[in-house]
């Protein structure tokens, strides 16, 4: 099963907005509102900063917004701060009934 | 406070089964909608989902390593155990467990996850 595509690396100075996309398929983006955004700091666990496509859970920044469109789904990033600097990762659930990540984005705040 | 913490060998052997433990609190496996997943890293690259219990028994596999991979949960201790023979160098990797929810008809977010537990293969 192939990993979502998302871009390899991204950037933004400070207080610009970047998106990054997770290019998906029919059977798992294209076909769930299940879509999920992770943020990881070198080192550190992924942290949930989106469900459901557009949903922030408590205590996310509202910086953070989600939205989709047919098979691709994406992650804004409004007012880029020094600790948005991180990786990102999408994720889906999908029609083998098991979730799908993918395959990273490394975000760069210049 | 919901917390989860892998524990298990940092070290294991080419051929060896890889025992990782998973000891939560602060939720219930027993409840609806809850499940627990093992996800893998290996050094410099993306997440990997490996396999998922849910609080039916219900269990899924990543579909190339199902043979090699078996999820168990015991309730009462909240603890859930992910075993994967035939260790192998590519299998080195930060495991993590993490909570999922489902969100509606079916399983979504991950919402609580483990420090993560760094496994190295090598003879």
């Amino acid at each position: 099963q192939s990993a979502l595509t998302q871009p390899a690396s991204v950037s933004g100075s400070p207080g610009q907005s970047i998106t990054i996309s997770c290019d998906g398929a029919s059977s798992d983006v294209g076909a769930f509102f299940s879509v999920s955004w992770y943020q990881q700091h070198p080192g550190e666990a992924p942290k949930l900063v989106i469900y459901d496509v557009s949903h922030r859970p408590s205590g996310i920044s509202s910086r953070f917004s989600g939205s989709k469109s047919a098979k691709t789904a994406s992650l804004t990033i409004s007012g880029l701060q020094a600790e948005d600097d991180a990786d990102y990762y999408c994720a889906s659930y999908t029609l083998n009934n098991t979730p799908l990540f993918g395959g990273g984005t490394k975000l760069t705040v210049l | 406070q919901i917390t989860l913490k892998e524990s298990g060998p940092t070290l294991v052997k080419p051929t060896q089964t890889l025992t990782l433990t998973c000891t939560f609190s602060g939720f219930s496996l027993s409840t609806s909608g809850v499940g627990l997943a093992w996800i893998r890293q290996p050094p410099g690259k993306a997440l990997e989902w490996l396999a998922i219990v849910y609080w039916d028994d219900d269990k899924r596999y990543r579909s190339s390593l199902q043979s090699r991979l078996s999820i168990t949960k015991d309730t009462s201790r909240h603890q859930v155990v992910l075993t994967l023979t035939n260790m192998d160098p590519m299998d080195t990797a930060t495991y993590f467990c993490a909570r999922q929810l489902w969100s509606g008809s079916y399983p979504d977010f991950f919402d609580y996850w483990g420090q993560g537990t760094l496994v190295t293969v090598s003879s």
